[in-house]
């Protein structure tokens, strides 16, 4: 049973465009939601976080949009790069617990 | 710091081999975990540990051993590999952030079984 749905799998998108990404969580107990950026080759890192006490967190280019009653959140960045190219997850967890859950991923290709 | 640590960063078995994929975190963090990530299924948990001599199963823990002697090493055993093991390997530390835990990954292991 998948706790947090991510959507698309896959993602190409041209210089300048817009990216999106979607996740949907069953459980209505986690309350953090972070998402992972994972270069080829390398470990994921965090790359920005969100609490349903809030409706949107933006960190550059890059902006979370969280909508509690449907149980959804969205990565969104904007003028994508070719440099953005990488898998993105995202995750859902309780504040107490270590150990999130992760959504399975969703590979993007920014086209120069 | 060096953050976490794997190796070997490449490794390839035979079936019925064994070895242990080794992690190490300079952090000091108490929490730690193995993933693994395969195409299409994202990173799934197989085992992770809660500080020195505490250790639990995640979603995948069938032909895998860990244990954790001290804070900052937690390997990793493979003990009769499989095919179905090929997969990148991921250790990851914990710690807070914003009273949540944010993980921090290491560079992964590239396991091929054949």
């Amino acid at each position: 049973q998948q706790q947090v749905k991510q959507s698309p799998q896959s993602l190409i998108v041209q210089k300048g465009g817009i990216s999106i990404i979607n996740c949907a969580y069953e459980n209505t107990a986690f309350d953090y939601f972070p998402w992972y950026q994972q270069f080829p080759g390398k470990g994921p890192a965090l790359l920005i976080a969100i609490r349903p006490d809030v409706s949107e967190k933006k960190e550059g280019r890059f902006t979370i949009s969280f909508n509690k009653s449907a149980k959804q959140f969205s990565l969104h960045i904007m003028d994508s790069q070719p440099g953005d190219s990488a898998t993105y997850f995202c995750a859902a967890s309780i504040g107490g617990s270590y150990i999130p859950t992760f959504g399975r991923g969703t590979s993007l290709i920014v086209h120069p | 710091n060096a953050g976490v640590t794997q190796t070997p960063k490449f490794q390839v078995l035979k079936t019925g081999q064994s070895m242990t994929l080794q992690c190490a975190q300079d952090m000091n963090h108490e929490y730690m975990s193995w993933y693994r990530q395969d195409p299409g299924m994202g990173l799934r948990l197989i085992h992770y540990s809660v500080g020195a001599g505490i250790t639990d199963q995640g979603e995948v823990p069938n032909g895998y051993n860990v244990s954790r002697s001290t804070t900052e090493d937690f390997p990793l055993r493979l003990l009769s590999a499989a095919p179905s093991q090929t997969s990148v390997y991921f250790c990851a530390s914990s710690d807070q952030r914003e009273g949540a835990y944010e993980q921090y990954f290491g560079p992964g292991t590239r396991l091929t079984v054949t």
